[in-house]
């Protein structure tokens, strides 16, 4: 079964840091770019993060651009999201995604997600 | 960039056609074939229905449809079916190499 999970959330303080990881399964890991999305309370989706299979290209939203830190084991089938300088409005349940099959094709394969709070 | 925009609500009755709209601009929706439809149902993560316009993943059934002129890319839901009430969320690939997501449209069958 292909299938993603991920874990890390938590509850933390402002300015402070959080890694996410993301465990894949059932599927060639290596062979997919991959995504982070991010859902606050209430509200839309919003992409936060994408790297390819063999890490050589890397984007990131502006909101996230130079405090997160995307990257990959493939050998370890496994997704990060370094977050560094954490805000209230970081505050979300966080996706990991699979690209359907070329980069940006749409995001065929979603985890459960994991939340983040972020509050004094 | 700002979100891409969607109506945030539509209703239809079962067995009815409804279309949900997503616009955006020339750099993102009217500029790419990388536009995508995800439905989310309260408390679970979105599930893919469309990709590149207007192609369903396997899987899918072919009541949703997708459709793309100039900057408007749309939904359409025929013989909607109670289990089709749910978010939905257009995004597509921009040129400024992001992605952009709408602001979601709950769909409501009455």
């Amino acid at each position: 079964e292909v299938q993603l999970v991920e874990s890390g959330g938590g509850l933390v303080k402002p300015g402070e840091s959080l890694t996410l990881s993301c465990a894949a399964s059932g599927f060639t890991f290596s062979s997919y770019s991959m995504n982070w999305v991010r859902q606050a309370p209430g509200k839309g989706l919003e992409w936060v993060s994408s790297i390819s299979g063999s890490r050589d290209h890397i984007y990131y939203a502006d909101s996230v651009r130079g405090r997160f830190t995307i990257s990959r084991d493939n050998a370890k089938k496994s997704l990060f999201l370094q977050m560094n300088s954490l805000r209230v409005e970081d505050s979300s349940v966080y996706y990991c995604a699979r690209n359907y099959d070329v980069f940006f094709n749409g995001m065929d394969v979603w985890g459960q997600g994991t939340t983040v709070t972020v509050s004094s | 960039q700002s979100a891409l925009t969607q109506p945030a609500s539509v209703s239809g009755s079962p067995g009815q056609s409804i279309t949900i709209s997503c616009t955006g601009t020339s750099s993102d929706v009217g500029g790419y074939k990388y536009v995508s439809w995800y439905q989310q149902r309260p408390g679970k993560a979105p599930k893919l229905m469309i990709f590149e316009v207007s192609y369903r993943p396997s899987g899918v059934s072919n009541r949703f449809s997708g459709s793309k002129s100039g900057n408007t890319a749309s939904l359409t839901i025929s013989g909607l079916q109670t289990e089709d009430e749910a978010d939905y969320y257009c995004s597509s690939y921009t040129s400024s190499s992001i992605v952009l997501f709408g602001g979601g449209t709950r769909l409501t069958v009455l």
